[in-house]
């Protein structure tokens, strides 16, 4: 099993749409959880991190549930530019913990 | 703000040969890592450094090696290239201590034919 796992994608919403992306992580000792955003043939950037006590970035909210080993990001009101793919990435434990990337979800978001 | 710096942006090696990417960390991050990310797939971690010593090594083939340099520079050195290696290949750089995020070069893609 994939240490990070997401939604296979891609999501084809139009333009304003609300879109959900899930994943889950198999190591319990994992402390840290990102989402990331990666836009064809360029490398990822950082979109926001994910809090225990769920956080939100304008009309992007993160959310953790570390007893299900469970992360979510939702979109609203999506717009033309949202469209790239969006890496759930979780951290080990340790100060030199790697970032463990999911194979990430497509987004597609249509006039 | 300086970003991380990786050279060359793109490379064309012929199977067997040897191929040398160069990473330049943004100044003062301790901590470098390299990626490996193919048609279609996520980035798989290869291998990273702390203060000029390896730190972790994940899916690198024996065929690569890498090192840290007193300059915090890093390189990635690949032989006996295989068309498998055909990639994009990002370095990243933290701090130590950060709370995770890792920024990101723009990748050197390396063609193998």
């Amino acid at each position: 099993r994939k240490e990070v796992e997401q939604d296979p994608g891609p999501f084809n919403v139009p333009e304003g749409a609300t879109v959900a992306f899930n994943c889950t992580y198999s190591n319990s000792a994992s402390q840290s959880f990102f989402w990331y955003r990666q836009d064809c043939r360029k490398e990822p950037k950082l979109l926001m991190s994910v809090y225990s006590s769920g956080n939100e970035d304008g009309r992007f909210t993160a959310q953790l549930n570390r007893a299900s080993q469970y992360i979510s990001l939702l979109i609203r009101d999506s717009k033309l530019s949202d469209s790239a793919t969006y890496l759930c990435v979780v951290k080990g434990g340790g100060s030199q913990g790697n970032l463990i990337f999911g194979k990430g979800t497509k987004l597609s978001v249509k006039p | 703000a300086a970003g991380v710096i990786q050279s060359p942006r793109h490379l064309i090696k012929e199977k067997r040969e040897t191929a040398t990417l160069k990473c330049y960390p943004i100044p003062r991050h301790d901590t470098v890592y390299w990626y490996q990310q193919g048609p279609g797939q996520d980035p798989q971690f290869l291998i990273s450094f702390y203060e000029k010593m390896q730190s972790d090594k994940g899916s690198i083939p024996d065929r690569f090696s890498a090192q840290q340099f007193s300059d915090y520079h890093s390189e990635l050195n690949m032989s006996s290239l295989e068309l498998g290696d055909s990639a994009l290949y990002f370095c990243a750089s933290r701090s130590r201590g950060d709370t995770g995020e890792l920024f990101f070069g723009e990748g050197s893609r390396l063609t193998v034919l």
